[in-house]
């Protein structure tokens, strides 16, 4: 089983819709959530932490059911800018050490005009 | 925010030859330095976690004889790919630990011919 899973996608969704991403992470010890953001061919950027309680940063919220092991990200009034492979990402599961950190495969997101 | 280099950006190596990457955290110290390798269509896999004065933690199945980390300085860990073969080509990106926060270099591209 692998250790951070996502749809790879692609999601397909027009400029101005609303789309949500999940991933579910399988080690019931992982300390810190995050989503990524990585552009073709470029490093992953924080799009934003995530937290039990949600957090939300402008049209991005993010939610964390530790219970599920189940993160989400939903994106209201897309962008074409949005487009890119979204990373989730665990804190605390990688064996050598408590800081790496684990990638899932990414979700390809293309918002067409 | 913080800033983390790479260099070199891309290099072309010829099977058997030896290539040095290095990290950099531009504007912060770091003690903690990772080093993770991307291949096509793939995720972000942690290959070793690199602190500074001490020898890097390796995840499993990276051979820490043919990946040579030196955390010498705050700001400073190099990556040493020795022997490079075909199938050590990948993306290898370094990122550098700031409080909770992971910060990524731009990225080395490194293809053996």
């Amino acid at each position: 089983r692998k250790e951070v899973e996502q749809d790879p996608g692609p999601f397909n969704v027009p400029e101005g819709a609303t789309v949500a991403f999940n991933c579910t992470y399988s080690n019931s010890a992982s300390q810190s959530f995050f989503w990524y953001r990585q552009d073709c061919r470029k490093e992953p950027k924080l799009l934003m932490s995530v937290y039990s309680s949600g957090n939300e940063d402008g049209r991005f919220t993010a939610q964390l059911n530790r219970a599920s092991q189940y993160i989400s990200l939903l994106i209201r009034d897309s962008k074409l800018s949005d487009s890119a492979t979204y990373l989730c990402v665990v804190n605390g599961v990688a064996g050598g050490g408590a800081d790496g950190l684990t990638f899932g495969k990414g979700t390809h997101l293309i918002i067409q005009p | 925010g913080a800033v983390v280099s790479q260099h070199p950006s891309r290099v072309i190596c010829k099977s058997g030859t030896s290539v040095k990457i290095e990290c950099r955290s531009l504007d912060f110290q770091a003690t903690t330095m990772f080093w993770y390798r991307q291949f096509p269509k793939q995720s972000l896999m942690l290959m070793a976690t690199s602190n500074e004065g001490s020898k890097a933690t390796y995840e499993q199945g990276v051979e820490k004889d043919k990946f040579l980390i030196n955390h010498a300085s705050l700001t400073l860990s190099t990556l040493t790919v020795t022997s490079a073969h075909p199938e050590d080509s990948s993306f290898y990106i370094c990122s550098a630990r700031e409080g909770s926060e992971q910060y990524f270099g731009p990225g080395t591209r490194l293809t053996v011919t």
